[in-house]
């Protein structure tokens, strides 16, 4: 069975500007997060989605982040512009149903973003 | 929001014997607590992990401890393997409800020594 896919898996960009990350859940994986890993901590949610439709948003900064999940497949996070501290690594998961069954996360590799 | 704090931040050991790593969690309502471990360049992936009806539960070397009433829990590596080496996380949520967010803590990086 195929993993979560992310890409790119590295990207260096100057700040104010903007970066596109993509990820292919695991296939029938209803619900979809994306979390930011700051170098040092754990993993922070950003968003999650239940299907096509988001479900949890609160620690996104909206003015700069957004992400979308067309069609409840596949999706993609984006960040314009670009700060320094939005340096970190991206992981996307998936799970079957994280509120009723057992809940397991599964990560992608992460995409890894240096802002100069 | 749950707030999740886990120590030591570093860990090393020889090979074979024993490791601990212990967390505590704010949110009384939390029942879910799962491990993860992170290897260099990888996502992290769940290894273990324990429902709050539980007061422990092993798999093989790893076994995981939970206290509600002080509201910690450990994570416990026997005879440990340099392959163990990795950053270790535990987490906390509320299962049951459709959202279980999940709240990490800063991570352990445990080194197993040959």
């Amino acid at each position: 069975e195929a993993g979560v896919a992310q890409s790119p898996r590295y990207k260096i960009i100057e700040k104010r500007q903007s970066v596109a990350f993509w990820c292919n859940p695991i296939s029938g994986h209803a619900t979809l997060y994306w979390y930011q890993q700051i170098l040092g901590q754990g993993p922070k949610l950003l968003i999650q989605f239940q299907n096509n439709g988001v479900v949890d948003d609160s620690q996104l900064p909206k003015d700069r982040f957004s992400a979308e999940r067309l069609k409840g497949v596949d999706s993609t996070l984006k960040i314009q512009p670009a700060k320094l501290e939005d340096s970190a690594v991206y992981l996307c998961a998936s799970s079957l149903n994280p509120g009723l069954n057992t809940g397991e996360l599964f990560f992608g590799e992460g995409s890894r973003l240096t802002v100069l | 929001g749950e707030n999740v704090e886990q120590h030591p931040s570093t860990l090393s050991v020889q090979e074979g014997d024993s490791a601990v790593i212990k967390c505590t969690y704010s949110d009384s309502a939390s029942n879910y607590f799962p491990w993860y471990k992170q290897e260099l360049g990888k996502g992290p992936q769940l290894i273990i992990d324990i429902r709050s009806n539980v007061g422990e539960k092993k798999d093989q070397r790893i076994a995981v401890t939970l206290n509600k009433t002080a509201k910690h829990f450990s994570l416990h590596i026997t005879e440990t393997q340099p392959e163990d080496s990795a950053v270790y996380f535990c987490a906390a949520s509320i299962r049951g409800s459709t959202l279980g967010r999940l709240y990490f803590g800063r991570g352990t990086q445990l080194t197993v020594w040959p």
